[in-house]
């Protein structure tokens, strides 16, 4: 079945290290996009790519870093800079283009990081 | 710009009465409004959608929502709701021009026996 796989599940930094979230699509989806997720807050956009090999700053990109080398893959790095990392990360995708954008997201199950 | 509302951030009901979540937006052209469903520890699910046409739309587990643009609402319920109801809903409006969703804060709901 296609979906979207983040990975961990569960990842715990310690302060001042860099730590790389997992997400992997096999829809064929050309948008990507990750949110983070704080109590309250409801969802934040980090980043988001409408096509392999280019990105574009959400609302709260700073301490943050992605890629898009590949369709099929959007690895988020939560930088050092990033003072208060502790969030659900949810990663998502959509078609793409126009019409694609109507058909709304899939997302996956989320990583929960934690700073200890 | 674009902004979504959501006016409740937790709702409490029993089980078999029926529930309405609200949700306002702005926007500066005709709206593209989503309504999500988040179980604790998942995802999102996409419940329901308005693009246009028809005010009133139906989407999955029983639940629809009513598009008015005078009041600029798009306000969820279901006639009927179940324990396995209780979590969080997301109201989002998207832009379609940049390719990206504005979500709501959400709102909790719980549903009693």
């Amino acid at each position: 079945d296609g979906g979207i796989t983040q990975s961990p599940k569960y990842l715990f930094r310690k302060e001042g290290q860099n730590v790389t979230l997992s997400c992997e699509q096999n829809l064929n989806h050309d948008a990507m996009y990750w949110y983070r997720q704080d109590p309250g807050q409801g969802l934040r956009l980090i980043y988001y790519s409408q096509i392999v090999n280019d990105f574009q700053k959400g609302d709260i990109a700073e301490g943050y870093s992605v890629s898009r080398e590949k369709k099929e893959s959007f690895p988020l790095t939560v930088t050092s800079a990033q003072k208060n990392p502790t969030a659900f990360y949810l990663c998502a995708s959509s078609i793409g283009a126009v019409q694609g954008y109507l058909s709304g997201y899939t997302f996956g199950s989320g990583t929960r990081l934690t700073v200890v | 710009a674009q902004s979504v509302t959501q006016l409740d951030s937790h709702v409490s009901v029993s089980e078999g009465t029926p529930v309405l979540l609200r949700c306002n937006y702005s926007s500066s052209y005709s709206p593209s409004l989503f309504w999500y469903v988040q179980y604790p520890n998942q995802g999102l699910q996409l419940l329901l959608k308005y693009l246009s046409g028809s005010t009133l739309v139906k989407g999955i587990n029983g639940f629809e929502a009513e598009f008015n643009k005078s009041q600029t609402s798009f306000h969820l319920r279901k006639p009927s709701v179940h324990i396995s109801d209780t979590a969080e809903y997301f109201c989002a409006v998207i832009n379609t021009n940049a390719g990206k969703s504005t979500f709501g804060d959400g709102t909790t709901l719980t549903v009693k026996p």
